[in-house]
């Protein structure tokens, strides 16, 4: 079955220091998530991405952040000067289509560890 | 504003017993809904999801209800398994995004 994979799986990084998370999203999907989950919260929207550009980004997505689909088949995050409150569960997401809404495929997160 | 949120933060059940996980939602517009499993150290996993055009959908042990009328969303198991404990979350579509619930943890004690 075909699944969102995400590397690292664990990034440690000294507060100001840029940081790039990897994913690759189910291969025949179009639209490409970012979330994140602070340890013991919920799961908070960042940004969504289609047709190589962002279609929605949350106000936690401010200009310290950009995403990117350098080829076919990778979606990044870029923090370019983390804080210590980006430490966080990073989770990516694909769906197939969007109208009506269409079921979103994790992946098993990036656990960034900002020092 | 628009929220997703749970009525209870933990639920303990007895292994082979059917657990309810309930969840409420407020924006009345709201047309899809979507219950994933989230394990410890790992990413949200989609267990069901249901439309606005139906009222219940079924699963393999898994059944979700959708009260529109009191925009209520549940998700039931039936005959729980150990293997079910982890995080509940539903999540709700909007437009380009899913507005996650604060999460139920599951926890089965044999």
């Amino acid at each position: 079955e075909p699944e969102v994979t995400q590397t690292p799986s664990h990034q440690v990084t000294q507060m100001g220091q840029e940081v790039i998370l990897r994913c690759v999203p189910i291969s025949n999907h179009l639209y490409f998530y970012w979330y994140r989950q602070i340890l013991g919260q919920k799961v908070e929207f960042l940004v969504s991405f289609y047709n190589n550009e962002i279609s929605e980004k949350s106000e936690i997505f401010d200009d310290q952040f950009s995403v990117e689909r350098p080829d076919g088949s990778n979606f990044t995050l870029k923090i370019r000067s983390t804080k210590l409150e980006d430490s966080a569960m990073y989770f990516c997401a694909s769906s197939e289509w969007r109208e009506g809404g269409d079921t979103q495929y994790f992946g098993p997160g990036t656990r960034l560890t900002v020092l | 504003g628009e929220s997703v949120g749970l009525h209870l933060p933990t639920l303990s059940v007895q292994e082979g017993d059917n657990s309810i996980i309930n969840c409420a939602y407020s924006n009345s517009a709201s047309d899809y809904f979507i219950w994933y499993k989230q394990e410890s150290g790992k990413g949200p996993q989609f267990i069901i999801d249901i439309r606005s055009n139906m009222d219940k959908r079924q699963g393999q042990r898994v059944t979700v209800l959708l009260n529109k009328t009191v925009k209520h969303l549940s998700l039931q198991i039936a005959a729980t398994q150990p293997g079910d404990s982890a995080v509940y979350f539903c999540a709700e579509d909007n437009t380009d995004k899913l507005i996650f619930g604060t999460g139920t943890r599951l926890q089965v004690f044999p």
